[in-house]
């Protein structure tokens, strides 16, 4: 399958700080990036979609001046947690795919907010 | 409302056994029904995948039995190994642009144990 790579892997920060997470498509142009968010032992919840070009699409109850979303190029997108909190420690996974065709997973990045 | 649910939350079966879990959906606009395997601290990875428009599909030892009349679907395990043990969900999306999938909305998981 196609390789999706995230960076970093784990990421520690002080509350109040902004971290960003990136996720590149590393064999395919990405036409689409998906954003997860996943709590421990819990589901994958999907955050948002973004169309390399466009403005992201969040889903309900997602704060888009929270979690900023950028996908500029058609292997980058980038996840950007403004001013983290504890509450918004969590595990973060993005996965991308081309046109019309299905979409694989990066690694993930645990967050952690102290 | 959760739109897709999967049971059991938690399976344990002998080494060789057969593992079945089950996903019900509630939305029948999705066209797309995927498992994905997770191993902590890691991302899901494809299993294997079906479109409405078949009733079973078989990978290797995965096999999806699809039963749109009753919106269910579900992941048979066939001689389940001990490196089989991981999370398991099952997922479903909306049609996408160009024919691809469009956002994944996941089952809460099951996690399933094989024993030596």
């Amino acid at each position: 399958g196609a390789v999706v790579s995230q960076h970093p892997s784990r990421v520690i920060c002080k509350s109040g700080t902004s971290v960003k997470i990136e996720c590149r498509s590393l064999d395919f142009q990405a036409t689409t990036m998906f954003w997860y968010r996943q709590f421990p032992k819990k589901s994958l919840m999907l955050m948002a979609t973004s169309n390399e070009g466009s403005k992201a699409t969040y889903e309900q109850g997602v704060e888009k001046d929270k979690f900023l979303i950028n996908h500029a190029s058609l292997t980058l997108s980038t996840l950007t947690v403004t001013s983290a909190h504890p509450e918004d420690s969590s595990f973060y996974i993005c996965s991308a795919r081309e046109s019309g065709a299905e979409a694989f997973f990066g690694q993930g990045t645990r967050l952690t907010v102290v | 409302q959760q739109q897709v649910k999967q049971s059991p939350q938690s399976l344990i079966v002998q080494k060789g056994g057969i593992s079945i879990i089950n996903c019900a959906y509630e939305n029948t606009a999705f066209d797309y029904f995927p498992w994905y395997q997770q191993f902590p601290g890691k991302g899901p990875a494809l299993l294997i995948a079906i479109r409405p428009d078949v009733s079973e599909k078989k990978e290797g030892r995965f096999t999806i039995s699809f039963n749109k009349s009753a919106k269910q679907f579900s992941l048979h395990i066939m001689d389940s190994q001990p490196g089989d043990s991981a999370t398991y969900f099952c997922a479903a999306s909306l049609p996408g642009e160009g024919g691809g999938a469009d956002g994944l909305t996941f089952g809460k998981g099951t996690h399933l144990i094989i024993q030596p």
